[in-house]
């Protein structure tokens, strides 16, 4: 699976948009794309994931460049329980075997 | 989502003794569970990955017989701590994925400390 490279630490006053970027210009094209947040001493959570369509849901935007390099998740309207590290990870979804690769991921602070 | 359950949500034993460790998949049959610990500020490492009926496959550097894991059914599979010591202590979590969930997703239990004395 490619690897990722996320920025360390990110601010985000509450109420405006966060947005995470993230590297992956060894992605190959049958892997895609995944994104989990970890709010502290709880299990990861799910976010959204994408091949090379933007994609949207009730909790993020996902946007993917034409050349699949590099992502961008996007928090509409960032929250203070949207403190969180969060992950982007690359894998080829087949198969109940494939582990995932975790990073050190983004620590997001959302301000007052 | 497909919901995740862990049992302990924390732990306290003393060194030398064994701890078990419960996940569940309460709405959905985990063919495949992912066993994860955590130290504090690091990220999450991957243990085992456990097939239902089948022995677990450790990661290099896990000692297997002294985290045991045990899958022998599609909701639930557990986690042992044999002869568990100070340095044991961590955040451990399971995930789970199985043929129902869309492209093989992975989710999460909410983590079970472990603080050994």
């Amino acid at each position: 699976d490619a690897k990722t490279t996320q920025p360390p630490s990110m601010d985000c006053a509450e109420g405006r948009a966060a947005n995470l970027p993230c590297n992956h210009s060894t992605i190959s094209g049958n892997e895609y794309v995944y994104w989990y947040r970890q709010i502290h001493s709880q299990g990861p959570q799910y976010i959204i994931h994408g091949l090379k369509n933007n994609e949207t849901n009730e909790m993020a935007s996902l946007i993917i460049t034409e050349d699949r390099k590099s992502s961008t998740l996007i928090l509409p309207h960032a929250t203070l329980r949207d403190t969180a590290v969060y992950y982007c990870i690359v894998r080829v979804p087949s198969g109940n075997n494939r582990k995932l690769i975790w990073g050190l991921g983004t620590s997001l602070a959302v301000n007052p | 989502g497909a919901v995740v359950s862990q049992h302990p949500s924390w732990v306290i034993c003393k060194s030398g003794t064994s701890v078990k460790i419960e996940c569940r998949s309460l709405d959905f049959q985990a063919t495949t569970m992912f066993w994860y610990r955590q130290f504090p500020k690091q990220s999450l490492m991957l243990m085992a990955t456990s097939n239902e009926g089948s022995k677990a496959t450790y990661e290099q550097g896990v000692e297997k017989d002294k985290f045991l894991i045990n899958h022998a059914s599609l909701t639930l599979s557990t986690l042992t701590v044999t002869s568990a010591h100070p340095e044991d202590s961590s955040f451990y979590i399971c995930s789970a994925s199985g043929p129902g969930l869309v492209l093989y997703e992975q989710f999460f239990g909410p983590g079970t400390r472990l603080t050994v004395l």
